[in-house]
């Protein structure tokens, strides 16, 4: 139940077109949604992030959908460019608490 | 820069030695994480403090794993009698998280260090 299930584990993209994530979760007590951004060798940054009040939210080229009654949300790169090729992590939280992570989506954006 | 610091970033130990991570939070920050990821998978998570106060331990944590966080400030995660599993890179994080009652615009946002990567021989 505390589990974030996170699809496609990688995706290819051609530059310009759209990039979509999908991440599912179970536990009903989550209400904070973020994503990260990871690229190799360095930690995870935030990207966006959403809560459940919202179905959503757009921050430039980044927008989340959210999807409370299926319990699950998602993560849309419009205009993809090769510098987004890193691994996206979604993540969940309750209360203020810890986070916890999908599996990962490993992100290339073909020139 | 002002952001989560962890050091040492690269560790190379033999198999049965005992190493050590520092992590300095963002200043002012009450809340501290660490937590393990290895190749290809997301971050997991080991522990947390709110101040001084171990608030939370993951069954990942076993008992060669002991993390602390005296005065509240930086925060230690000290590993005994490495093991090659235990080869990783240890995320440190941290977050402002205000007393009931008051919120935050920003929310739970969780700000990440760069890591400490373990590779046990």
């Amino acid at each position: 139940q505390q589990q974030v299930k996170q699809s496609p584990q990688s995706l290819i993209v051609q530059k310009g077109g759209i990039s979509i994530i999908n991440c599912a979760y179970e536990n009903t007590a989550f209400d904070y949604f973020p994503w990260y951004q990871q690229f190799p060798g360095k930690g995870p940054a935030l990207l966006i992030a959403i809560r459940p009040d919202v179905s959503e939210k757009k921050e430039g080229r980044f927008t989340i959908s959210f999807n409370k009654s299926a319990k699950q949300f998602s993560l849309h790169i419009m205009d993809s460019q090769p510098g987004d090729s890193a691994t996206y992590f979604c993540a969940a939280s309750a209360r203020r608490g810890k986070l916890i992570f999908g599996q990962g989506t490993e992100l290339s954006v073909k020139p | 820069d002002t952001g989560v610091s962890q050091d040492p970033r690269h560790k190379i130990t033999k198999r049965g030695q005992n190493v050590t991570f520092r992590c300095d939070p963002i200043s002012e920050h009450n809340r501290l994480y660490w937590y393990r990821q290895t190749l290809g998978q997301g971050p997991e998570f080991l522990t947390y403090f709110q101040n001084e106060a171990q608030l939370e331990k993951s069954r990942l944590l076993s008992d060669r794993f002991s993390a602390e966080r005296p005065k509240g400030s930086f925060s230690t995660l000290e590993i005994q009698r490495t093991e090659q599993g235990d080869s990783a890179m240890y995320l440190c994080a941290s977050s402002l998280v205000l007393r009931r009652g008051l919120s935050l615009r920003s929310g739970n946002t969780i700000y990440f260090g760069e890591g400490s990567w373990l590779t046990v021989v």
